[in-house]
């Protein structure tokens, strides 16, 4: 079956350093792939998207490069702020030409900037 | 722009007892899923709809159904609550793009069974 794996946290950084959060995934065919953000106490927010390979999504400073040779999804900043404290899921969506994708999720990364 | 609604965003019940979620997606959006995320875990797949029928079922006990209404709406019926269903429950909508399409997640709503 599909799945995701993410780097083990957390991970703590000091403001402005640079930030990678790995990401692999396991799937037949052409997944969508996905990083999502959790504030505290609130819902997931789309951070970023690729759907094809080499494809390179980006938001708010943050990148993620859909590298299927190496089934892999990282996220990376260049210079992380204390807002960016949060957790951050890496997911997958099945292809398969269908609307009706589950999400399959990382186990998160949390993700604390100090001052 | 319009976002997916969730309510109650809290909830708390007893033992044994029956909860039911309501999801309103965003606009013209067809499509909606339910996860449930543990304390400390990363969302499930629960149940999902298309177009008011049931596209696809992950890990949903039995004790929980869903449905989808003629508005898109839609609501997670849960019944003989136990302890182990207190988490934070997702509802997430789409618009098929193929795909490229996204899903886009409510607060959620957070049961507390006590």
């Amino acid at each position: 079956g599909n799945s995701v794996t993410q780097m083990e946290g957390p991970v703590t950084l000091s403001e402005e350093a640079f930030l990678t959060i790995n990401c692999t995934y396991t799937a037949t065919g052409y997944p969508s792939l996905f990083w999502y953000v959790q504030y505290p106490g609130e819902g997931l927010q789309l951070l970023l998207k690729a759907t094809k390979a080499d494809d390179k999504g980006s938001n708010k400073g943050f990148e993620a490069t859909y590298r299927k040779e190496t089934t892999s999804f990282h996220l990376e900043k260049g210079s992380v702020q204390v807002s960016d404290s949060a957790v951050y899921f890496c997911a997958l969506r099945a292809s398969g030409g269908t609307s009706y994708g589950k999400l399959t999720f990382g186990q998160g990364t949390i993700l604390t900037v100090h001052p | 722009a319009a976002g997916v609604i969730q309510s109650p965003r809290h909830l708390i019940k007893e033992k044994r007892e029956t909860a039911t979620l309501k999801c309103y997606p965003i606009p013209r959006h067809d499509t909606v899923y339910w996860y449930q995320q543990g304390p400390g875990q990363d969302p499930q797949f629960l149940i999902s709809f298309y177009e008011k029928m049931q596209s696809d079922k992950g890990s949903i006990p039995d004790r929980f159904s869903a449905q989808q209404f003629s508005d898109y709406h839609s609501e997670l019926n849960m019944s003989s609550l136990e302890l182990g269903d207190s988490a934070l429950y997702f509802c997430a909508s789409s618009f098929p793009q193929g795909n490229t399409d996204t899903q886009y997640f409510g607060p959620g709503t957070r049961l507390t069974v006590l």
